[in-house]
């Protein structure tokens, strides 16, 4: 049982460059999220997905596309990198709707743009 | 105006001595989640102890205890006995139900150091 997984782990782009990271669970959870965690500034939300096929905007949304094509697996992609994308990026997931659930925390992905 | 307030950016522990991490909240909602993530120098988010709203007692999980103060809107984390391996950057965060994304939503993090 891995629980949440992410790849790559780091990546360095150039500026206008595209890329998509790769997020997946094994837990069957219906709930998934991208955030992104910049220094002094906690974690924010990026986009989420309440089941398959379904994506939704969260806090941050802008510059960066998501797609939930199979229940496991939920996909950031960045169409044209900048630096002001340089983050720490987190995957999530979560059983149900409910606020007692935990989500449970991908391992992270460094990226930088150049 | 902040959702979730943690005012130490960084604290300093004795090893074996308690130490507690403050955060105060935001919410019109009666029913909400809080939640303790620990984040060590290795990055990852690990989840510690979580608090209802509901809930009459405080949350405990071994070493951990939240300290729920709901009209002060106060969920202080208490790490008894503290351990060098606590040294790491620890967050507070919230759920509302009634944001239908269950997203939470965290505090910038308090950074704790355990000195030997």
């Amino acid at each position: 049982n891995a629980g949440v997984t992410q790849t790559p782990k780091f990546r360095v782009l150039k500026t206008g460059q595209s890329m998509t990271l790769l997020c997946a669970q094994d837990m069957n959870h219906e709930y998934m999220y991208w955030y992104r965690q910049d220094p002094g500034m906690g974690l924010r939300l990026i986009h989420y997905s309440v089941g398959e096929g379904t994506t939704a905007k969260g806090e941050v949304p802008d510059g960066y596309n998501v797609s939930r094509l199979k229940k496991q697996n939920f996909l950031l992609g960045l169409e044209s990198a900048a630096p002001s994308q340089t983050s720490v990026y987190f995957c999530a997931s979560s059983y149900e709707m409910s606020s007692y659930n935990e989500q449970f925390f991908g391992p992270g992905t460094r990226l930088t743009v150049l | 105006a902040q959702k979730i307030t943690q005012t130490q950016p960084g604290m300093f522990v004795q090893e074996k001595e308690a130490v507690t991490l403050d955060c105060t909240y935001d919410t019109s909602d009666q029913s909400y989640g809080l939640f303790w993530y620990k984040q060590p120098s290795s990055g990852e988010m690990i989840f510690l102890i979580y608090q209802g709203s509901y809930d009459e007692q405080n949350a405990t999980e071994g070493r951990y205890s939240l300290n729920f103060q709901k009209a002060r809107k106060s969920a202080n984390l208490v790490i008894s006995a503290s351990q060098l391996g606590d040294s790491a950057m620890y967050f507070c965060a919230m759920r509302e139900p009634m944001d239908s994304s269950y997203k939470l939503i965290f505090g910038s993090g308090t950074r704790l150091l355990v000195r030997p």
